[in-house]
């Protein structure tokens, strides 16, 4: 299992951008990166995922660099509501099939008035 | 449409007793996996199944077992109680599988004295 490193906490304030980043350091060929945001008692959120180069819906953006060792989530211009934690998951196999998941440690973000 | 249920939300145990923690997944959903989430340990992966199969398993002993019906509600069983197995256990339910977008449920909060 490709395991996965993030920072515990960060701060932002409003309406600025915030990067996330998650290594994985061991991260095999067929190997896929998803991001997920939990809020306090609720289950996680699907934020994201990628294989690789960037990936971009309507709350975020991912980038993954060419050795993919590591990801990075781009919040844009985050409010209030955006505090919460993100987890980053590698998981072993193609979206689908087969598949092991390794959940990062997660990285508590908070966003300041 | 509805969303990942989890029943019950809360329940105290005693230790040495078994649980038995039921997810009913989103219509039409084939996949359903579940996690325990401690302060301690974050959110760990125990099993996944699809379509009545356990197709993964992650690195729980054996007191941790599942299945799935043919309606796709999970079951969940946890025998022989520890004071180490008090946790929120979620599930998720997904069309494919983990790797790609999943729904969780909010969690059942397990107590064991």
């Amino acid at each position: 299992l490709a395991k996965t490193t993030q920072p515990i906490s960060m701060d932002s304030y409003e309406g600025q951008e915030v990067n996330i980043t998650c290594s994985h350091n061991n991260i095999a060929t067929n190997d896929y990166i998803t991001w997920y945001q939990q809020f306090p008692s609720q289950g996680p959120r699907f934020i994201i995922q990628g294989y690789k180069t960037k990936v971009t819906n309507e709350v975020a953006s991912l980038f993954i660099p060419a050795d993919r060792k590591s990801s990075t989530l781009s919040l844009p211009r985050v409010s209030l509501s955006d505090t919460a934690v993100y987890y980053c998951l590698v998981g072993e196999g193609a979206p689908g099939g087969y598949q092991k998941v390794t959940f990062g440690t997660g990285t508590k973000l908070q966003v300041i008035p | 449409k509805a969303g990942v249920t989890q029943t019950p939300r809360y329940l105290i145990k005693t230790r040495g007793q078994q649980v038995t923690l039921s997810c009913s997944p989103i219509s039409g959903h084939r996949s359903v996996s579940w996690y325990q989430q401690t302060p301690g340990q974050g959110l760990q992966f125990l099993f996944e199944y699809f379509s009545e199969t356990q197709r993964n398993k992650g690195n729980f002993p054996g007191r941790f077992s599942g299945r799935q019906f043919s309606n796709s509600r999970s079951e969940m069983n946890v025998s022989t109680l520890e004071l180490g197995d008090s946790a929120l256990y979620l599930c998720a339910s997904s069309f494919r599988g983990i790797g790609t977008e999943a729904f969780f449920g909010q969690g059942t909060r397990l107590t064991v004295v």
